[in-house]
């Protein structure tokens, strides 16, 4: 299994532009997870999903989007991109498992440069 | 208020020591703990996880809670320098569904 993994691994984006970062995991989690971690700073939580179709905000949603059509993917998109959101951005996927969901496992990060 | 609270550090400590990391948490309804190691430039990695019913030991890890007074603490025996890291401690909401992650204490092991 390649667990989690994102592309790209590194992106510099214009203030304006719009991107999608790409998550996908190949361990049938039904739980994904999109972080983003400033310099010095633990992760903060931008949106999650709990399944195909099903998704919510985190605690720092604005000026990001998600989706997730399928149990592997789940891409994270910017509108209209600033230079507050550069940043280190971490996908992650977790199981529910007998009622409890386990430990997440992360991506290895895009990080995002926005001049 | 912080939901979860880590000192930053640097805490820093001689080679065979041992390394104490403390973390905070405001919900008294919590149950789920973890401890994430975090190498400069990579991805979070789990070290260890307890739920409210006790105490894990693992290898030179050991993770305590005290329910009382909210804290969790992560005990590192014989420190080695490859533990120089970021520890991210991180508490799971009564829902199930999210990790509230800590801001990280960074850990220096000297030789």
């Amino acid at each position: 299994n390649a667990g989690v993994t994102q592309t790209p691994k590194f992106r510099i984006l214009k203030i304006g532009q719009s991107m999608t970062l790409q998550c996908t995991q190949d361990m049938n989690h039904n739980y994904m997870y999109w972080y983003r971690q400033d310099p010095g700073m633990g992760l903060k939580l931008i949106y999650y999903s709990v399944g195909a179709g099903i998704t919510d905000k985190g605690e720092v949603p604005n000026g990001y989007n998600v989706s997730r059509s399928t149990t592997e993917d789940f891409p994270l998109r910017l509108e209209l991109a600033a230079p507050s959101q550069t940043s280190v951005y971490f996908c992650a996927s977790s199981i529910l498992a007998g009622g409890r969901q386990e430990t997440q496992y992360f991506g290895p990060g895009t990080r995002l440069l926005v001049l | 208020q912080k939901e979860v609270e880590q000192n930053s550090g640097p805490l820093s400590v001689p080679e065979g020591a041992i390394a104490s990391l403390n973390c905070t948490y405001s919900d008294r309804g919590s149950q789920s703990f973890f401890w994430y190691r975090q190498y400069s430039g990579k991805s979070p990695e789990l070290i260890m996880f307890i739920y409210s019913n006790g105490d894990k030991e693992d290898g030179r890890f050991t993770a305590q809670l005290n329910k009382a007074s909210q804290y969790v603490s992560l005990l590192i025996r014989d420190s080695q320098p490859s533990d120089s890291a970021t520890y991210l401690c991180a508490v799971r909401n009564n829902a199930g569904n999210m990790l509230t992650f800590g801001g990280g204490t960074r850990l220096m092991v000297k030789p």
